[in-house]
């Protein structure tokens, strides 16, 4: 069964903190991609990757940054925590495709930045 | 610029009731459709993918229909269950490039029993 797994489900940090959300796929897909949810404003992508090594800024990367050294793993950087990064962090994968293939989502991380 | 909206943002229903939830995006030009169900704290899991080359798409209680030259697609659901409450999403290509995609802000339904 198609299983995305984000390392932590809640998780409180400090304002300038560097934190590290970790995101492990066992599909073997090719695309994975962070959001983050909050009340009002939806899902909002900050970043997605294609392949190893390959990035693309989404619709808000301020703040953040990604790493995708092996084809199962992404990780969501926050350089120096504020407050305002205060949400829900959702991890997703999904198939190469021409076309869009449906996305596997995690349980999420509740982050808290004090 | 691709938009979705769905309305109404919330919905109760007592149990047993068939239900249609809605969704319309602005740009008729998509590849295909997808409806989520996220339940309180968790992420969000995929129930049904349209083609933009299908018009519906059935899985169990749940049937996707989608129209693109009117730009909306609708969730019917069949004799309801409170199991069923949780948020409905709808998602569509937002871009050219093949994988992202753009979020409506949800439809949260709640199954009175």
């Amino acid at each position: 069964d198609v299983k995305v797994t984000q390392s932590s489900r809640y998780l409180v940090k400090r304002t300038g903190e560097k934190v590290f959300l970790e995101c492990v796929q066992d599909m073997d897909h090719e695309n994975m991609f962070w959001y983050r949810q909050d009340p009002g404003l939806g899902l909002r992508l900050i970043y997605f990757s294609y392949d190893v090594k390959m990035k693309e800024k989404g619709d808000i990367p301020e703040g953040y940054s990604v790493s995708r050294e092996k084809k199962e793993r992404f990780s969501l950087i926050l350089e120096s925590a504020s407050t305002n990064q205060t949400s829900m962090y959702l991890c997703a994968s999904s198939s190469q495709g021409r076309v869009n293939q449906p996305q596997h989502f995690g349980d999420g991380t509740r982050l808290s930045i004090l | 610029k691709q938009e979705v909206t769905q309305i109404p943002a919330a919905l109760s229903v007592p149990e047993g009731e068939n239900l249609v939830l809605n969704c319309s995006f602005t740009d008729s030009a998509i590849y295909n459709l997808q409806w989520f169900r996220q339940d309180p704290g968790k992420g969000l899991t995929s129930l049904l993918l349209i083609q933009s080359s299908q018009r519906e798409q059935t899985s169990g209680r749940l049937n996707a229909s989608l129209d693109k030259s009117s730009g909306r697609s609708t969730l019917y659901i069949a004799a309801s269950q409170p199991g069923d409450s949780a948020t409905y999403l709808c998602a569509v290509p937002g871009y050219s490039s093949a994988s992202k995609i753009i979020f409506g802000s949800g439809t949260r339904l709640s199954i009175r029993p």
